[in-house]
């Protein structure tokens, strides 16, 4: 069956280190990946976007990887703030059998990141 | 402000009782998105417009949802004889782009703060 896991337990980590996030899939073929945080009774905010051809990308302070082989994303935040205390949602798109990727988009369970000061 | 608004913000219905919840999406985005998430789990697709036209829809989406954008612009969704397996937040997302095609990839989702229903 496809699936997308992330870590279902909390991430706790102290101030001004770096918080690496997991997401793992199984059965599907994403075009894409993104990456999303949500605070707690609001919608998600988007993050990052990295394609199935791109190894790394990098925005301020946040680093996403994407290892087709091994069917993962890692996601870290360096110098963590306590305001960077929320949960982080991955989510992928599907490729196409001609190409491109279809539109919506399949959530992981997201993972709840405590940053303490 | 001018991201995407979700009308109510909360809702509390009885079971067997219809709803309708509204979204206005960011003004020139003509792609509109409907999630439905639970507590503790990602936000579920459900279905997804092209200007008005309905492209995709979920399994999740049983015949008691349906949803509409008649002019390219807000959408709603209506729950008809809402169940207690219904209760959730119903998220509403947009974003500008053509349709698929080899070779592009989507532009980003802006989300709005949802709708969070109760069904007693």
């Amino acid at each position: 069956s496809q699936k997308i896991e992330q870590n279902s337990e909390a991430l706790n980590i102290q101030e001004g280190k770096t918080a690496t996030l997991t997401c793992n899939y199984t059965n599907y073929s994403p075009a894409y990946l993104q990456w999303y945080r949500q605070d707690p009774g609001r919608g998600p905010v988007f993050l990052l976007l990295i394609r199935e051809n791109e190894k790394e990308k990098r925005k301020e302070r946040l680093k996403v990887t994407f290892d087709t082989t091994l069917k993962q994303s890692l996601f870290h935040i360096t110098a963590s703030q306590p305001a960077d205390s929320a949960t982080y949602l991955c989510a992928l798109s599907p490729a196409l059998n001609y190409g491109g990727a279809t539109n919506k988009l399949i959530f992981g369970t997201g993972t709840l990141l405590a940053v303490q000061p | 402000d001018t991201g995407v608004s979700q009308d109510p913000r909360h809702k509390i219905t009885k079971r067997g009782q219809n709803v309708t919840f509204r979204c206005d999406p960011i003004s020139e985005h003509n792609r509109l998105y409907w999630y439905r998430q639970t507590l503790g789990q990602g936000p579920e697709f459900l279905t997804y417009f092209q200007n008005e036209a309905q492209l995709e829809k979920s399994r999740l989406l049983s015949d008691r949802f349906s949803a509409e954008r008649p002019k390219g612009s807000f959408s709603t969704l209506e729950i008809q004889r809402t169940e207690q397996g219904d209760s959730a937040m119903y998220l509403c997302a947009s974003s500008l782009g053509p349709p698929p095609a080899p070779g592009l990839i989507p532009n980003e989702q802006f989300f709005g703060p949802g709708t969070r229903l109760t069904v007693l």
